[in-house]
């Protein structure tokens, strides 16, 4: 079964600063995607970013961009010009290329200071 | 109306009681999902609707009762549900076999059972 690990329970950066976010993830696949969702304090969950595994390219959306790594099942989610509006719980998530089921990890609590 | 709705938004019942909550997609997906959201734990599939046929039981307890009547909409029928059934409760949809296939979330039911 695919597992994905979220190392950072809370993360903190300075407005119009760059941050980091972690996830790794295990499976014996070769093709699938990857997420990541936010969760502001009203819950709704909100796309930020997606990767497809057979694509190279890192993705990227706007200030938000990932560091997708295949061999090393390592996609992190890097936050540039940081706005409060940022702040959330953000969630990385994993998806066979075979099936509709998420695969979800804990999550990283992201606070940002003004 | 757009994207994902449920209602209703916050719930409160007892033990005893018969409760719905409801989902509804204007996206034109084919796919639906019920997530639980507890406090400090990863989201948890429990239904997915693929075609109105449902496709995954995530061995979730039989006082929850999925229903799925037509592609935009999905109910979570509750009886007789305990304290511990207390959480979030997150539909979602997607175009199931295309592309990426990204779930899309509505903004959550808050269900509190006392």
């Amino acid at each position: 079964a695919q597992t994905v690990t979220q190392s950072q329970p809370e993360m903190s950066v300075q407005e119009a600063e760059t941050v980091t976010l972690s996830c790794t993830y295990d499976t014996s696949e070769s093709d699938y995607y990857l997420f990541w969702y936010k969760q502001p304090p009203s819950r709704q969950m909100i796309l930020v970013i997606r990767q497809e595994a057979y694509k190279q390219q890192n993705a990227t959306e706007n200030r938000f961009s990932v560091n997708f790594q295949k061999a090393a099942k390592s996609f992190s989610l890097k936050i540039s010009d940081s706005q409060l509006g940022d702040a959330a719980m953000y969630f990385c998530a994993y998806r066979s290329a075979g099936g509709n089921k998420l695969v979800f990890g804990a999550g990283t609590i992201l606070r940002v200071k003004s | 109306e757009t994207g994902v709705t449920q209602t209703p938004r916050h719930l409160v019942m007892g033990m005893t009681n018969k409760k719905s909550l409801k989902c509804e997609q204007h996206l034109g997906h084919n796919a639906m999902y019920w997530y639980k959201q507890s406090a400090k734990k990863p989201l948890e599939l429990m239904f997915v609707y693929n075609f109105k046929e449902q496709t995954e039981n995530n061995s979730v307890p039989s006082r929850f009762s999925p229903e799925c009547p037509n592609s935009s909409h999905l109910f979570l029928h509750l009886h007789t549900l305990q304290p511990e059934d207390s959480a979030l409760y997150l539909c979602a949809s997607s175009q199931a076999r295309e592309g990426t296939d990204t779930q899309y979330f509505g903004p959550g039911t808050r269900l509190t059972v006392l």
